[in-house]
């Protein structure tokens, strides 16, 4: 089974440029995540879809960051303008279903995208 | 406030030695409870999964243990490898109204070095 696709790996952008990343998740998968990690810190979430609706985009900045996942397959998440402060991993994962009660609920992280804001 | 700690926040042992990881957390009502390890450069994969009910669960060299009483929980590793440096996190899931999950959180993780 192929896992969650991630893409580009590296960026590097000036502030006040704007930026997007790829996500391609485990086929099948209805729920999609977007964490943010700063380096040090654990993984937070962005934004949380299931299928092509959105259900948890509440620490989401969304004067600068959007999301979208129109077909309900792959998402992107796009920054614009870049802070500084934005330099960080950003990660996807997804998962099969949303808030099951089964401990095999699992969530399939991505190799995460690092994003340089200089 | 829902929190997870953990400690201590890097570490650095011999290949071979056994260690332990600790996590403190405050959320509740608690559903479960996951120990990660993210390599450098790569997204978390999960080791454990443990509710409520379970105060053990092994992934081969790795034992998580679980307290709900005293909301703690460890990851002992044992007979460390190279491979096993890492970064190791705790990650709680709160249980909402009707028994679901909620959304993931995320400690700070603990950084492991395994040296020759």
């Amino acid at each position: 089974e192929a896992g969650v696709a991630q893409s580009p790996r590296y960026k590097i952008i000036e502030k006040r440029q704007s930026v997007a990343f790829w996500c391609n998740p485990i086929s099948g998968h209805a729920t999609l995540y977007w964490y943010q990690q700063i380096l040090g810190q654990g993984p937070k979430l962005l934004i949380q879809f299931q299928n092509n609706g959105v259900v948890d985009d509440s620490q989401l900045p969304k004067d600068r960051f959007s999301a979208e996942r129109l077909k309900g397959v792959d998402s992107t998440l796009k920054i614009q303008p870049a802070k500084l402060e934005d330099s960080a991993v950003y990660l996807c994962a997804s998962s099969p279903q949303l808030g099951s009660t089964s401990i095999s609920y699992e969530q399939y992280f991505g190799p995460g995208t690092r994003l340089t804001v200089t | 406030k829902n929190q997870v700690e953990q400690s201590p926040q890097s570490l650095i042992i011999l290949e071979g030695k056994n260690c332990t990881l600790q996590c403190n957390y405050t959320v509740s009502p608690f559903s479960n409870l996951r120990w990660y390890k993210q390599d450098t450069g790569r997204g978390p994969v999960s080791l454990t999964i443990m509710t409520f009910s379970e105060n053990t669960k092994s992934n081969g060299r790795y034992t998580a243990t679980l307290d709900a009483d005293t909301k703690q929980s460890s990851l002992h590793i044992t007979a460390s490898q190279l491979s096993d440096s890492a970064s190791y996190i705790c990650v709680v899931s709160p249980r909402l109204y009707g028994g679901s999950q909620g959304n993931l959180i995320f400690g700070k993780g603990t950084k492991l070095s395994v040296k020759p």
